[in-house]
C-alpha cells in the first residue's frame, strides 16, 4: 500500500541556518503531496502542498517539490526562525479511488536554538 | 484557511466508558475525516465520512468506533467502551469537494484511566 518515509528527527539548529527534511512515498496512483506543521499545544496546519510532478509549494520561506523520478518532496528553508520549532509531518493523499485519507509519515521534530 | 472546530478540548475518562467527540462543520465541506495520534506516534487515518456514510475505514476504526452526522449538524465520533490505549489526540478534518485539501481542527486530547 502507500506510505511514507520521513527522516528520523529530532533536528536541532541554529537562527539562520538551512533546512532540509527528507520525504519520500510510495504509491500506486498519482497523489497530491503535503507538507503539515504542527506547534508545541496545536493541530495540524497545513503548509504547503503540490498536486503533481514537478510542481513546487511554497509558503512561508519553506518550499517543497514533487519529484517523481524519485519520488520525493522534500522540504527546505533557506534560513530557520526560533519561532519554526515545530513537528513537521510530509503526507500524500490520493483521490483517484477514494476520498483521500491521508497518509503520514512519522513527524520530525525541528528546534531552533537562538 | 478555513477554522475548525472540535469539542471538548480535552476530555478524561475511565476505561469501559464511553466518549463522543465532536467536530463542528462547516457548510460548503462535504467530506469529513478523523484521524488519531497516540503520543509522540504518527498521525493515523480512522474514518472519512461522506454523504452521510462512511466512504472508507481503516483496520484501527473496529466496532467500539461510531460516526454519525445527527441533524446535518456537529459530526462526532464517539467511542462505546473505552479502553487505555484509546488515550491519543483525536483530529477532525474537513475537505470540500472542489480541493484535495484537508484541513484540520485543534483536536480533542482523550484520556483513558
Amino acid at each position: 500500500g502507500d506510505s511514507v518515509t520521513q527522516m528520523e528527527g529530532p533536528v536541532t539548529l541554529s537562527e539562520e541556518a538551512f533546512l532540509t527534511i527528507n520525504c519520500t512515498y510510495t504509491a500506486t496512483g498519482y497523489p497530491s503531496l503535503f507538507w503539515y506543521v504542527q506547534y508545541p499545544g496545536e493541530g495540524l496546519q497545513l503548509l504547503l502542498k503540490a498536486t503533481k510532478a514537478d510542481d513546487k509549494g511554497s509558503n512561508k520561506g519553506f518550499e517543497a517539490t514533487y519529484r517523481k523520478e524519485t519520488t520525493s518532496f522534500h522540504l527546505e528553508k533557506g534560513s530557520v526562525q526560533v519561532s519554526d520549532s515545530a513537528v513537521y509531518f510530509c503526507a500524500l493523499g490520493d483521490y483517484g479511488g477514494s476520498q483521500g485519507n491521508l497518509i503520514f509519515g512519522k513527524g520530525t521534530k525541528l528546534s531552533v536554538k537562538p | 484557511e478555513p477554522e475548525v472546530t472540535q469539542t471538548p478540548s480535552h476530555q478524561v475518562t475511565q476505561m469501559g466508558q464511553e466518549v463522543i467527540l465532536r467536530c463542528v462543520p462547516i457548510s460548503n465541506h462535504l467530506y469529513f475525516y478523523w484521524y488519531r495520534q497516540i503520543l509522540g506516534q504518527k498521525v493515523e487515518f480512522l474514518v472519512s465520512f461522506y454523504n452521510n456514510e462512511i466512504s472508507e475505514k481503516s483496520e484501527i476504526f473496529d466496532d467500539q468506533f461510531s460516526v454519525e452526522r445527527p441533524d446535518g449538524s456537529n459530526f462526532t465520533l464517539k467511542i462505546r467502551s473505552t479502553k487505555l490505549e484509546d488515550s491519543a489526540m483525536y483530529f477532525c478534518a474537513r475537505r470540500r469537494r472542489s480541493t484535495d485539501t484537508q484541513y484540520f481542527g485543534p483536536g480533542t486530547r482523550l484520556t483513558v484511566l
